[in-house]
């Protein structure tokens, strides 16, 4: 099955900064490949998407880029600001609406 | 968007019986919907996957019988964990699978339920 590698467990910027999380996964079938934010005991929210006849997609301060051939994809924040600290997951699937494969998760820190 | 409602939100029960928790979608038919557990401080695990009219999928190392999973109507899935024990208490998400439409189908997950055995 699917095996999705998450890095790194916890990330610390300034306020301002950029934040960089970065995710492997293992079969090549997958073909959709989301990130969520997910607040202390809430559900995970999606936050950006990507499939993989795309190679970068953007939505104002967040950019997820995918190597398909090195099987890796990236969430960028940039202009981080207090209120991106949450913890975010990549997720793998071979298409949207099918069971997830979740990564580690990533504990963001902005501070102020 | 699409509304997953879960309920309870939270639940403490006594070791060795049995809690239910629901999933509903409230403004769409779900055929597919998906339970998974998230342990504190750790990342969501897929537990099954639950199918309108047919028996659940279970994943590895998740016990069907422990688990009880019933996607009885379009837009309701529960999750019984029977016998529940300490190491059950967790966080217990579901998520619905919109119908196909344009570019494809559309997962939303319910608010999550918290369970506590003691």
């Amino acid at each position: 099955g699917e095996n999705v590698e998450q890095h790194p467990s916890t990330l610390s910027v300034q306020e301002g900064d950029s934040a960089v999380i970065k995710c492997t996964y293992s079969d090549s079938a997958s073909n959709y490949f989301p990130w969520y934010k997910q607040e202390l005991g809430k559900r995970p929210q999606l936050i950006i998407d990507i499939r993989s006849n795309v190679g970068e997609k953007k939505d104002q301060r967040i950019a997820v880029t995918l190597n398909k051939t090195a099987k890796h994809f990236s969430l960028h924040i940039t202009e981080t600001q207090p209120e991106d600290s949450a913890v975010y997951f990549c997720a793998a699937s071979i298409y949207a609406g099918n069971m997830l494969t979740f990564g580690g998760g990533t504990r963001l820190m902005v501070k102020p | 968007g699409a509304v997953v409602s879960q309920h309870p939100s939270w639940v403490i029960c006594k070791s060795g019986t049995s809690v239910k928790i629901e999933c509903r979608s409230l403004d769409f038919q779900a055929t597919t919907m998906f339970w998974y557990r998230q342990f504190p401080k750790q990342s969501l695990m897929l537990m099954a996957t639950s199918n309108e009219g047919s028996k659940a999928t279970y994943e590895q190392g998740v016990e069907k019988d422990k688990f009880l999973i019933n996607h009885a109507s379009l837009t309701l899935s529960t999750l019984t964990v029977t016998s529940a024990h300490p190491e059950d208490s967790s966080f217990y998400i579901c998520s619905a699978r919109t119908p196909s439409v344009g570019s494809g189908n559309t997962i939303y997950f319910g608010e999550g339920s918290w369970l506590t055995v003691v």
